[in-house]
Order: C-alpha cells, then structure tokens, then sequence
C-alpha cells in the first residue's frame, strides 16, 4: 500500500463547476496536510495546509480533513481554465513530507 | 508564501562531471530542507532530509555517496550529483520549512540534462 494515494485522473470537468480532488493515507498518526499545484514543467506551489478534523476555505478552495477515515480533499469551486494542472496531495509523517502520484485536472472552457 | 531559491533552473552537463544546485530560503530561516527528484509524468520522489548543522537522511535506494547534500546554514542547502550519468537527467526540486509541522515552501526546480 502506498503511503499516499491520489486517483491519477485526468479528472475533466466543465468550466464553472466543482472539481473534487481526494487523498488518503496510511499513517495514522500523521498531523499535517498539504495541498499542493504543479504546472507542468514547473514547481510546486502550496494551496492549503490543514491540521484538524473538518473543513478549512480559502477562496475558491476548500479542504476537507477526516483523520478517522484518513482522508483528506480538495474542493475548487468555480473551476477556471487556469486551474488546470496536477494536484498534488502531500502529508507529514516522521518528519518527512510525502507525496502522493498528483491528480492531473482538466478545466474546459 | 515564503520564498525559496533554486539555482540553476536548468544545466546540461557531459556524463562522468559533478553538478552542484543551490537552494536558498530567503525570507526565513529553514531548519529543514527536502530534495526530491521528479521523472516525466511522475510524482515526486523525495530523496533525502537534511537538517541545519546534521548529515542528511537519505531516502532507501538513494546513493548518499552520488548525491551529496550539504545544509551548512539555516538558508542554504546545496545538492551535488557526482559523476553524472545519462540516468541521472531529471527535474530536482528543493523544499524548505521553517519548523516541524509547517508548511513547506518549494525551490523554482533545476532541470538536469546529462550527455
């Protein structure tokens, strides 16, 4: 089992509506998750971080957290062109930050 | 976010030379830098931790010996590939952070072609 796991997609969907990106995680005891975005070509660029069980929003973006099922998502309400690109779910265990494979998401206008 | 500095973004180099990439916190101290290396269409692979002033905790299967890692000061990290081999071109991508269990803030990545 890996550590941690992301449909690879590509996830498409239509301009204007709510893409749902999901994670889920081996390691019980971890504490810390990211969301990441890669372009391609380019580096990642953290979106979100969220630390407790429930949901956290920043903008167009929600993430949800439920350590008992260990599982965390992303939600991108109002999906734009511009977000089309690999998601990348990341968590903390031991001091180490592990990735999962990215889901590649596809916004058509 | 915090910004970190990733140089050279791209070096091609002649099989059998070193390369050496810098990474650079710039607007805070990290106390702990990640390096991972990224193939074509796949995730990232971390390859080892380091901590400020400590040896690198390398990744199984990573040669520490190939890939030497040097974390000298709270904001510079250095990756040097050894003896460079065609199997060795990938994307290298550094990461910073400032403290256990925050965020951790990426390098702009250094694309290594070696001929």
């Amino acid at each position: 089992q890996k550590e941690v796991e992301q449909n690879s997609g590509p996830l498409s969907v239509p301009e204007g509506a709510i893409a749902s990106l999901n994670c889920t995680y081996s390691d019980r005891v971890s504490q810390s998750f990211f969301w990441y975005r890669q372009y391609s070509g380019k580096s990642p660029e953290l979106i979100m971080s969220i630390y407790s069980n429930g949901d956290k929003e920043d903008g167009r973006f929600t993430a949800q957290l439920n350590k008992a099922s260990q599982y965390v998502s992303l939600l991108i309400r109002d999906s734009q062109p511009s977000d089309s690109a690999t998601y990348l779910c990341a968590v903390l265990q031991g001091g180490k930050l592990i990735f999962g494979q990215g889901t590649e998401l596809s916004v058509k206008p | 976010g915090a910004v970190v500095s990733q140089h050279p973004s791209w070096v091609i180099c002649k099989s059998g030379t070193s390369v050496k990439i810098e990474c650079r916190s710039l607007d805070f101290q990290a106390t702990t830098m990640f390096w991972y290396r990224q193939f074509p269409k796949q995730s990232l692979m971390l390859m080892a931790t380091s901590n400020e002033g400590s040896k690198a905790t390398y990744e199984q299967g990573v040669e520490k010996d190939k890939f030497l890692i040097n974390h000298a000061s709270l904001t510079l990290s250095t990756l040097t590939v050894t003896s460079a081999h065609p199997e060795d071109s990938s994307f290298y991508i550094c990461s910073a952070r400032a403290a256990l269990n925050t965020e951790a803030f990426f390098g702009q990545g250094t694309r290594l072609t070696v001929v």
